[in-house]
């Protein structure tokens, strides 16, 4: 129990759907995170929030929309993907600054 | 261009030896490292840490060592155990508060009975 949850843990979506992605924390953290884990690349940081408020876009293309209505939920809306948006789609949450960040166990998104 | 870099995708230990993974990286603005170990359909889970004025840090079984002239860290893990099989990964941030980890692309190791 890594006290990060998300869901759905798996979705395949046509290009044209639309889906949410939902994280929740339970630790209390302040700083939640979306990043993305393609075959043999490294995990791409997405979106961080801090204490609600957005502190990075890492160039994320709109078509990626995020939400964080407080600190313990953060969703990442879908929209019009494209196939090479297919990846793992990992929550994090860390206290403040992020000496430790704990994941949830993914959304695997296959997009069709 | 990727700037911390795991050069050995893969790695098989026998039980009750030791492992060492290891992780190069190329900004010198990076003070604080991780490693994280991740098991198939679960997220990377934290494992150890080591901040830039320090050269070792163990815990348990575990340890890191930071070479920063070379830019290099491993881990060692010893004795070795098949619970051990899973990806690890090697990130780093910067000193100036900025709350980017930069993630390697990770090495599996393979913990043979």
């Amino acid at each position: 129990e890594t006290g990060v949850t998300q869901t759905p843990r798996h979705l395949v979506m046509g290009m044209t759907n639309k889906k949410s992605l939902k994280c929740e924390q339970h630790l209390g953290h302040n700083a939640m995170y979306w990043y993305k884990q393609s075959a043999k690349k490294p995990l791409e940081l997405m979106f961080v929030y801090n204490f609600k408020e957005q502190t990075e876009n890492n160039s994320v293309p709109s078509r990626f929309s995020p939400e964080c209505p407080n600190s313990s939920h953060l969703f990442l809306h879908l929209h019009t993907l494209q196939p090479e948006d297919s990846a793992l789609y990992l929550c994090a949450s860390s206290q403040d600054l992020p000496y430790e960040q704990y994941f949830g166990p993914g959304t695997r998104l296959t997009v069709t | 261009d990727q700037q911390v870099k795991q050069n050995s995708p893969s790695l098989s230990v026998q039980e009750g030896r030791i492992s060492i993974l290891n992780c190069d990286y190329t900004n010198s603005m990076f003070d604080y490292f991780l490693w994280y170990k991740k098991y198939p359909a679960e997220g990377p889970t934290f494992l150890i840490s080591i901040s830039s004025i320090k050269d070792k840090n163990e815990d348990g079984r575990f340890t890191v060592f930071l070479n920063k002239s070379a830019k290099h860290l491993s881990l060692h893990i010893v004795p070795s155990q098949p619970g051990d099989s899973a990806v690890y990964f090697c990130a780093a941030r910067p000193n100036f508060g900025n709350e980017k980890l930069t993630f390697g692309t990770g090495t599996r190791l393979t913990i043979i009975p």
